[in-house]
């Protein structure tokens, strides 16, 4: 689980500015999935990357959000314009391959950035 | 559309008793599903999974029961420990040819093993 790196773990933004949160996954791992987590909900998945990829995104809001993961370099979750809405909890989960069947055990959570927009 | 459920936002069991946690779920096209342990300002941590084919998987004290036709699935925690109190996730997802890993999760049930 310590194996996948989240940055900051903690970040305030005010209200219009920008965001960006950093994921490196474990090593050797080239699946990298974003997370939300809302007060008193659970986790609501947001997009799938694989290197230079985007596989999935079907859970990105339309608007301000993007995500990458560049050849070189830790995954970055961006968020333009925050509001006080897209304060939550937001993790960063990577797995080495992703097989039929599941993605089970092969997946580490790393420990979150807790965004807080004031 | 809430495709997991956890209807118990929180348990309170004894150290020594099982802990019981349920979840449900509405989608039948679910293949797998898993439990995440989360403490407070961490990540959440695998703790088990069972195959859609699968009706129960034990590994240790910790016991997961599927049942397809009623789409629901327990956790079973015996002896339950004050260690185990945290908040447990219950989560889905599919496999095939679209399988992209993305899991769908309940809202959690906080657990408390009181000593």
């Amino acid at each position: 689980n310590a194996g996948v790196m989240q940055n900051p773990r903690h970040l305030v933004r005010r209200r219009g500015q920008e965001a960006r949160l950093r994921c490196s996954p474990m090593k050797g791992h080239s699946h990298v999935y974003w997370y939300r987590q809302l007060p008193e909900e659970g986790l609501k998945f947001m997009v799938y990357l694989q290197k230079e990829n985007i596989i999935d995104e079907s859970g990105m809001p339309k608007e301000r959000f993007s995500a990458e993961f560049p050849k070189e370099g830790p995954s970055i979750l961006r968020i333009q314009q925050v509001v006080r809405g897209d304060s939550a909890a937001y993790f960063c989960a990577s797995s080495p391959v992703t097989r039929t069947g599941g993605f089970g055990t092969e997946a580490f959570f790393g420990q979150g950035t807790r965004l807080t927009v004031v | 559309d809430q495709q997991v459920k956890q209807n118990s936002p929180s348990l309170s069991v004894q150290e020594g008793r099982i802990s019981i946690l349920n979840c449900d779920y509405t989608n039948s096209m679910f293949d797998y599903f898993l439990w995440y342990k989360k403490y407070p300002a961490e990540g959440p941590t695998f703790l088990i999974s069972i195959s859609s084919i699968k009706d129960k998987n034990e590994d240790g004290r910790f016991t997961v029961f599927l049942n397809k036709s009623a789409k629901h699935l327990s956790l079973h925690i015996v002896p339950s420990q004050p260690g185990d109190s945290a908040v447990y996730f219950c989560a889905a997802g599919s496999a095939g040819s679209s399988n992209t890993g993305k899991l769908i999760f309940g809202q959690g049930t906080t657990l408390q093993v009181k000593p």
